[in-house]
């Protein structure tokens, strides 16, 4: 039990669908992010959120959208990909990204695994 | 740009010995440095956090060392065991943003 939950763990789309991926934290965190996984590169962070406002967007594309209604709930709208795109998909949350609990390691679900036709 | 070296890219031991896993990264004005572990087809766990005040952090066998002047980090490994086998990555986090910039990870497969 990770306590990070994401949903699809795999997902094939064509280069038109509108998708989207889920990420539910059991946590009690107020701070989730997006990272992506490429295969030969570095995980890259996308977005972070913080009692559901974003405080960081890492020039990530605008084919990729986020929501967090919620600090239990963070959404990766997907739409027009190309297929670059592919990889896996992690989503993470930490306490708080403020003050003392800023030192708090990061907690990790077991990602999405996208495919681009 | 903060750029994270990890060497080796893959390692193989057999088991029972200790091993030493690198990192190194080219700012040294990081907040804290974190080891990570990546099972195949799993995200990530974390292994140890250190923040930049501090040289080292133990956990059962494992033991993270931290040079921030030099820019380096270390993952001891003691009695390793064929479930350690996984990729372990290290990332450092800058002050004044939540970003962790990781390096690409080295590759453990500790034999039988």
């Amino acid at each position: 039990e990770t306590g990070v939950t994401q949903t699809p763990r795999h997902l094939v789309m064509g280069m038109t669908n509108k998708k989207s991926l889920k990420c539910e934290q059991h946590l009690g965190h107020n701070a989730m992010y997006w990272y992506k996984q490429s295969a030969k590169k570095p995980l890259e962070l996308m977005f972070v959120y913080n009692f559901k406002e974003q405080t960081e967007n890492n020039s990530v594309p605008s084919r990729f959208s986020p929501e967090c209604p919620n600090s239990s709930h963070l959404f990766l709208h997907l739409h027009t990909l190309q297929p670059e795109d592919s990889a896996l998909y992690l989503c993470a949350s930490s306490q708080d990204i403020q003050g003392r609990y800023s030192n708090q390691p990061q907690h990790f679900g077991d990602g999405t695994r996208l495919s681009i036709l | 740009k903060q750029e994270v070296t990890q060497i080796p890219a893959a390692l193989s031991v057999p088991e029972g010995e200790n091993l030493v896993l690198n990192c190194s990264f080219t700012d040294s004005a990081i907040y804290n440095l974190q080891w990570f572990r990546q099972d195949p087809g799993k995200g990530l766990t974390s292994l140890l956090l250190i923040q930049s005040s501090q040289r080292e952090q133990t956990s059962g066998r494992l033991n993270a060392s931290l040079d921030k002047s030099s820019g380096r980090s270390t993952l001891y490994i003691a009695a390793s065991q064929p479930g350690d086998s996984a990729t372990y990555l290290c990332a450092v986090k800058q002050g004044g943003s939540e970003k962790l910039v990781f390096g690409k990870g080295t590759k453990l497969t500790v034999n039988p």
